[in-house]
C-alpha cells in the first residue's frame, strides 16, 4: 500500500540554520510529490511539487526538494532558516489510480524556530 | 480573489447529534476535496467533487458521513449521527483543473463530546 514516511515530528533550529525535512514514501509507479506547510490559523499551502524531469525542485519562500529514487525519498531543504518559518510541513504523494487530488500524506513535521 | 472559505470553524456537539459542515471553494473551481486530519494522524482524503458529481469517494469512513455540491459551488459535509472518533480537523480543499494545484481552507474543527 501506498505511504508517506515522515520520521520527525518536531524539529527546532535556530533561525539562520539550515534545515532539512526528511520525507520517504512508499509507491509503486514515479510517484507525483508535494510538500505543503501550515502556518497557524492558516490553511495547507503549497510549497512545491515533483512530477517528472530535474530531480531539484524549487519551490516558494526559498525551499527546494531533491527527490531520489533510489532511496524513495522527497526531503526539503532550506538554506536559511526564518523565524515566519514555524509551521507544520506535510509531504504527500498522490494516490495511485486516484486523481491527482486524491493525497496521500505524512503526519507532518512541526517545525519550531529559535531566535 | 476569496480563498477557500470553510465555516464554522470550531463545533463541539454532543455524541449522536448531527453536524453539517460548509466549504466555499474558490469562484470557477470545478474540483472540490475534502480531508480530514484525525488528532495524531495524517491528513486522510475522503472524497472529490468534478462540479455536482462525486469523482472518488473512496475515503469516506462509513454512511453517517453524507457530502453534497447541489448546483456545483458550495459542497456541505453532514455527520450524521455524530460519534467520538468523528473529532478532527475537515479540510476543504478547491482546484481549476483536475491536476492542478489544490488550494486549501482553514479547516473546520469538530469536537464531539
Amino acid at each position: 500500500a501506498q505511504s508517506v514516511t515522515q520520521p520527525d515530528i518536531h524539529i527546532t533550529v535556530s533561525e539562520g540554520a539550515s534545515l532539512e525535512l526528511r520525507c520517504n514514501y512508499s509507491y509503486g509507479a514515479t510517484p507525483y510529490l508535494f510538500w505543503y506547510v501550515q502556518s497557524p490559523g492558516q490553511g495547507l499551502q503549497l510549497l512545491l511539487k515533483y512530477f517528472s524531469g530535474d530531480t531539484l525542485v524549487q519551490g516558494i519562500k526559498g525551499f527546494e526538494a531533491e527527490f531520489k529514487r533510489s532511496q524513495s525519498s522527497f526531503n526539503l531543504r532550506k538554506p536559511s532558516v526564518h523565524w515566519s518559518d514555524a509551521a507544520e510541513y506535510f509531504c504527500a504523494v498522490a494516490s495511485e489510480g486516484g486523481s491527482q487530488g486524491n493525497l496521500i500524506f505524512g503526519k507532518g513535521t512541526k517545525l519550531s524556530v529559535k531566535p | 480573489e476569496a480563498g477557500v472559505t470553510q465555516f464554522p470553524s470550531h463545533s463541539v456537539i454532543e455524541k449522536g447529534q448531527t453536524v453539517t459542515l460548509r466549504c466555499d471553494p474558490i469562484s470557477g473551481h470545478d474540483n472540490l476535496y475534502w480531508y480530514r486530519r484525525v488528532m495524531g494522524k495524517e491528513i486522510k482524503f475522503l472524497l472529490h467533487f468534478v462540479k455536482e458529481s462525486k469523482q472518488d469517494e473512496s475515503g469516506m469512513p462509513n454512511n453517517r458521513f453524507l457530502a453534497e455540491r447541489t448546483g456545483g459551488t458550495y459542497s456541505t459535509l453532514k455527520v450524521q449521527p455524530a460519534e467520538l472518533e468523528d473529532s478532527g480537523v475537515y479540510f476543504c480543499a478547491s482546484s481549476q483543473v483536475r491536476a492542478g494545484e489544490l488550494f486549501f481552507g482553514e479547516g473546520s474543527r469538530l469536537t464531539v463530546l
